[in-house]
């Protein structure tokens, strides 16, 4: 079974800043089969990036997905103010398995 | 527009069976490659995946909790409905039902608001 490891666990930021958050696979994940989710505080994730780089539907630009084999980034290249949340990655090539998450908090 | 919403109850004792159900309406449960899941998220924790239901009825089921769980589908009420045996405060979290679109592509694009369930006497 992988195991995906993110990190840092928590990363303090202002808005404006570059966020880059990791995001490592035990073993290297099939066709890039990765994805990222956006949860903000009491609400359900929302779908971010798949397939390691592709953005899902409506997500700004400032959002992006990259790596390969074992190493993900998620980056978002200049925080606003409802980026502060906590974000998941996400392998799917076998049932479902979550990383513990990266919360992004404000500064 | 497609919309998923959990329901069933707030509150269950220890020991017993947990019933959620999740109504879909925007799209057929039994359209060529929808399937349906169960996500659960205990408080101040990481999601975890629970069960799956595929358009053609074949179910998956997390191992460590293959034993307690069971998912159906009702596909003229736009239904699916998941039961949870032997419930243990340890089962306290927000249950979220999620879509799953695609053949490959098995990740989630739709997910349900979710609904807080709390293990308690």
């Amino acid at each position: 079974e992988i195991v995906l490891t993110q990190s840092p666990g928590t990363l303090s930021l202002s808005p404006g800043e570059r966020a880059t958050l990791s995001c490592r696979a035990s073993q290297s994940v099939a066709n890039n089969f990765l994805a990222w989710y956006q949860q903000k505080s009491g609400q359900a994730p929302r779908l971010l990036i798949y397939g390691a780089s592709s953005r899902a539907t409506d997500i700004p630009d400032r959002f992006s997905g990259s790596g390969s084999g074992t190493d993900f980034n998620l980056t978002i290249s200049r925080l606003e103010p409802e980026d502060f949340a906590v974000y998941y990655c996400q392998l799917y090539g076998s049932l479902g398995t979550f990383g513990q998450g990266t919360k992004v908090e404000m500064k | 527009q497609v919309t998923l919403k959990e329901s069933g109850p707030a509150l269950v004792k220890p020991t017993q069976t947990l019933t959620l159900t999740c109504t879909i309406s925007g799209f057929s449960l039994s359209t060529h490659l929808m399937r349906m899941n169960w996500i659960r998220q205990p408080p101040g924790k990481a999601l975890e995946w629970l069960a799956r239901i595929d358009w053609d009825d074949e179910k998956f089921y997390t191992t460590s909790l293959k034993s307690r769980l069971t998912v159906s589908k009702d596909t003229s009420k736009n239904q699916v409905v998941l039961t949870m045996t032997n419930m243990d405060p340890m089962d306290t979290a927000t249950y979220y039902c999620a879509r799953i679109r695609g053949g490959a592509d098995l990740y989630f694009d739709y997910w349900g608001q979710g609904i807080l369930v709390t293990v308690s006497s």
